[in-house]
């Protein structure tokens, strides 16, 4: 049963601390995103990586956060440090690119969700 | 700048009735489109698809429609049951623009 892992499920931390995220995407799959879902933004790219290598992360707050893929079976979405304006449920996914250009079917992950008191 | 546009946060129909969702965008280059339920505390799941050389895709009680001249996107999901409540998000895989929706919260009542 192919899914998509993510590590924690749930951290509580304080402002100021670093915060890893992990993400192990499904084997095979070559395309790796890292979302952020808040109330207000609904679901925000945050940063995705095609075989390895980062294709956009505009979306991330550089000063803070940085995103890596190490190896083909590993993620990681760092904040450091963190606020409390970081508190948000962080969804990694994977896929395929699609035939044609673009990206087909994504499968998420359950989410971490982040506090940061 | 949102892209994908999901006018109205939320809906509420009847069990057995028609629940029809919407999706706005805003670049006529958007070829491919997906809708995405989610349940409280997990993550997105893929509903269904559809390319832009097509006007619809039906599959079993979902079916999306496309009007490309309005750069218009409806999920029509018929008949409404309670297990189909949900945040709905559409979806557009086009290129370098991975872009939600900001979802539909589907309230489906017995």
């Amino acid at each position: 049963d192919a899914r998509v892992t993510q590590t924690p499920r749930h951290k509580v931390t304080e402002m100021g601390q670093e915060v890893t995220m992990r993400c192990q995407p499904i084997l095979g799959h070559n395309t790796v995103f890292w979302y952020r879902q808040t109330m207000m933004q609904g679901l925000e790219l945050l940063a995705y990586f095609r075989n390895r290598a980062p294709l956009d992360d505009s979306g991330m707050p550089k000063d803070r956060f940085s995103a890596e893929m190490p190896d083909a079976t590993l993620a990681t979405l760092k904040i450091q440090p963190s606020e409390p304006r970081d508190s948000a449920v962080y969804f990694c996914a994977s896929g395929l690119p699609r035939t044609g250009g673009g990206t087909g079917e994504l499968f998420f992950g359950e989410g971490s969700r982040l506090t940061v008191l | 700048d949102q892209q994908v546009k999901q006018n109205s946060p939320s809906l509420s129909v009847q069990e057995g009735r028609i629940s029809i969702l919407n999706c706005d965008y805003t670049n006529s280059m958007f070829d491919y489109f997906l809708w995405y339920k989610k349940y409280p505390a997990e993550g997105p799941t893929f509903l269904i698809s559809i390319s832009s050389i097509k006007d619809k895709n039906e599959d079993g009680r979902f079916t999306v429609f496309l009007n490309k001249s309005a750069k218009h996107l409806s999920l029509h999901i018929v008949p409404s049951q309670p297990g189909d409540s949900a945040v709905y998000f559409c979806f557009t895989g086009a290129n370098s623009k991975l872009t939600f929706g900001k979802g539909i919260t589907l309230s489906v009542r017995p």
